[in-house]
């Protein structure tokens, strides 16, 4: 079954204490992207990825990193997380940018509490 | 910079009635897409419809179809024959076809049916 899988699912954490959130796609999709949601601002994207060791800033990067090492994978990493990280996060693919039509596979999103 | 305006925080529908959900955007682009997704109290997104910015016809997805007024630059999603399961948020959503540029999401529209 083609699909994007993020872990964890739910994190609670504690201000300070770094944390990956997983993101892995199996249909060798090329894009693959960060967006948090947060209540009345809808999805804003933070980090994409073109292609393996392709990544460039979203609209609110700050701080944030990825990696893409491997086409499959997409992890997020939050060296200090803080309050205001608190968020539902998706993790999305797609097959390239392209000209055509390209559909955006989402995660099923990852709520993620910084105390 | 592009951008999505969704002006109804939420909407009500009597069950198999048909409801609008208003979408306008702002690009100076000529090459775009628009996605319309929908996110149930579970939490994923879930794909609707696509429409390209030179696409003569409106897209249609079973009940779902996509009112593309170019010029006004609108592109609201019509549900016909509303159901009980159609109760979510409903985001419209953008990408250029050219750059880098993500994939920009309003901030949604929460519909609810009633039985």
């Amino acid at each position: 079954e083609a699909q994007v899988t993020q872990n964890p699912r739910y994190l609670i954490t504690v201000t300070g204490k770094k944390l990956t959130v997983t993101c892995s796609q199996n249909m060798n999709h090329e894009y693959m992207s960060w967006y948090r949601q947060d209540p009345g601002l809808g999805l804003r994207q933070i980090y994409y990825s073109m292609n393996v060791e392709v990544t460039d800033k979203g609209d609110v990067p700050e701080g944030y990193k990825v990696s893409r090492k491997e086409k499959r994978n997409f992890p997020l990493i939050l060296e200090s997380p803080s309050p205001n990280q608190t968020s539902l996060y998706f993790c999305a693919s797609s097959l390239t940018r392209g000209l055509t039509y390209n559909e955006q596979f989402f995660g099923p999103g990852t709520r993620l509490t910084v105390l | 910079a592009q951008k999505i305006t969704q002006t109804q925080p939420g909407m009500f529908v009597q069950e198999k009635e048909a409801v609008t959900l208003d979408c306008t955007y702002d690009t100076s682009d000529q090459s775009y897409g628009l996605f319309w997704y929908k996110q149930p109290s579970s939490g994923e997104m879930i794909f609707l419809i696509y429409q390209g910015s030179y696409d003569e016809q409106n897209a249609t997805e079973g009940r779902y179809s996509l009112n593309f007024q170019k010029a006004r630059k609108s592109a609201n999603l019509v549900i016909s024959a509303s159901q009980l399961g159609d109760s979510a948020m409903y985001f419209c959503a953008m990408r250029l076809n050219s750059g880098n540029t993500p994939l920009v999401f309003g901030k949604g529209t929460r519909l609810s049916v009633i039985a």
